[in-house]
């Protein structure tokens, strides 16, 4: 079993729907979850970090943790073509110093 | 704030021979993290300086090697490169403190070998 795990997708949405991307880790011990964007061939970006249970909101984005389910997502509202690229989910524990990463969804949104 | 930058952005190197990647993090930040993508293996954790010193240490083979300076700047050193070690290499600089510790991505270096 992978540490992170990420559906690879592609998740096709509508302009203006909202995309659902979701992540699901394996150790307990994971403390701090982030959720990167990469657009192809260029590097990720931080779009949001949690690190407590319940939703944390940024702009159209939403991340939501749930520790005891080992579940993290992240909802983007009011999708739009340039919010097509590759999510990448991210884990961290406080020993490692380290972010563990999934194999990324690639997202489409379809103007 | 400048962002993390990278150099050189793209490299093309022979099996056999060495590369040292250099990665100057953000303002401020004292942890400076390497990272190898590749499409089959996704992104993978190489390891973390902190204040010049590795703090952790991924799942990669003594090839692999780095160091910190006293103004964090960072490089790190692949020897007898082999064609495996093609990727897309990426430096993440956080401000290293705790409980999160967001890390953010320089542009890469781009490494192909032949």
């Amino acid at each position: 079993q992978k540490e992170v795990e990420q559906n690879s997708g592609p998740l096709s949405v509508p302009e203006g729907a909202i995309a659902s991307l979701n992540c699901t880790y394996s150790d307990r011990g994971s403390q701090s979850f982030f959720w990167y964007r990469q657009y192809s061939g260029k590097s990720p970006e931080l779009i949001m970090f949690i690190y407590s249970n319940g939703d944390k909101e940024d702009g159209r984005f939403t991340a939501q943790l749930n520790k005891a389910s080992q579940y993290v997502s992240l909802l983007i509202r009011d999708s739009q073509p340039s919010d097509s690229a590759t999510y990448l989910c991210g884990r961290g524990d406080t020993g490692r110093r380290a972010l563990t990463f999934g194999s990324g969804t690639r997202l489409q949104v379809q103007p | 704030k400048a962002g993390v930058t990278q150099t050189p952005r793209y490299l093309i190197k022979t099996r056999g021979q060495q590369v040292t990647l250099s990665c100057s993090p953000i303002s401020g930040h004292r942890s400076v993290s390497w990272y190898q993508q590749t499409p089959g293996q996704g992104l993978q954790f190489l390891f973390e300086y902190f204040s010049e010193t590795q703090r952790n240490k991924g799942n990669f083979p003594g090839r692999f090697s780095g160091r910190q300076f006293s103004n964090s700047r960072s490089e790190m050193n692949v020897s007898t490169l082999e064609l495996g070690d093609s990727a897309l290499y990426l430096c993440a600089s956080s401000p290293g403190t705790l409980p999160s510790y967001e890390q953010y991505f320089g542009p890469g270096t781009r490494l192909t070998v032949t």
